[in-house]
């Protein structure tokens, strides 16, 4: 299995300023069809997961520009330019190049 | 616009098997866009993915779980399953089923709570 490897697991982040979440596979996410099938999510309390990134950098609909995801290979980082309070969560990395399709353990955004 | 609706009972005991059901609405579930899928979370817990299902009728299993998975369709009510035999304590989660488009999980139903308890 490949195993996605995120960090920090906690991040206490200002209103206004930066965060960076990282994510690291035990192996190349490349597909055999070009493509590298890494997503970020994020799961805000009492929430069901939600989809922020796809394919690495892809915003999905309706998010943000203040997210922004890049990366390749092994090595992916999920940035968010300036937090915000509704950005309090839960952010988890995924891979669905190899099945089984794993997550990361997750990396949990508070405000200080 | 695409939603799904998890189903079923949120008590089971140990041993026995643990069904639930997905309802999709706002599109079909024979898409060749779609795969669908079932991801699961202890309580405090990280995300697992179970298993998914194309419009094909292919499945995939996470072997951790294979051997007591079963994923299915049923086009006419517009809804998929998933059957999970054998349950201990250890099969407490929150049980979600999602759409992938993209090979990502893009559109996730609310979320069911399944206690496995006698």
């Amino acid at each position: 299995d490949i195993v996605m490897t995120q960090t920090p697991l906690s991040s206490p982040v200002t209103l206004g300023q930066p965060a960076s979440i990282s994510c690291r596979s035990s192996q190349s996410l490349v597909h055999s069809d070009g493509n590298t099938y890494l997503s970020w999510l994020q799961q805000r309390p009492g929430q069901p997961p939600r989809l922020l990134i796809y394919k690495i950098s892809n915003r999905f609909s309706g998010v943000p520009d203040r997210f922004s995801g890049s990366g390749a290979g092994t090595d992916f980082t999920l940035k968010i330019s300036r937090v915000e309070a509704e950005d309090v969560g839960v952010y988890y990395c995924m891979q669905a190049t190899q099945f089984p399709w794993t997550f990361g353990q997750g990396t949990k955004v508070e405000i200080k | 616009q695409l939603q799904l609706q998890e189903s079923g009972p949120g008590l089971v005991k140990p041993s026995e098997t643990l069904s639930l059901t997905c309802t999709v609405s706002g599109g079909s579930i024979s898409s060749s866009s779609y795969y669908w899928g079932w991801i699961r979370q202890p309580p405090g817990k990280g995300l697992e993915w179970i298993g998914s299902i194309y419009y094909s009728g292919s499945t995939y299993y996470n072997p951790s779980l294979k051997s007591r998975v079963t994923i299915s369709v049923d086009t006419s009510k517009n809804q998929f399953s998933l059957k999970l035999s054998s349950v201990t304590a250890a099969d407490t989660a929150v049980y979600y089923c999602a759409s992938m488009v993209r090979r990502a999980f893009d559109i996730w139903g609310q979320g069911t709570m399944v206690t496995v308890s006698s």
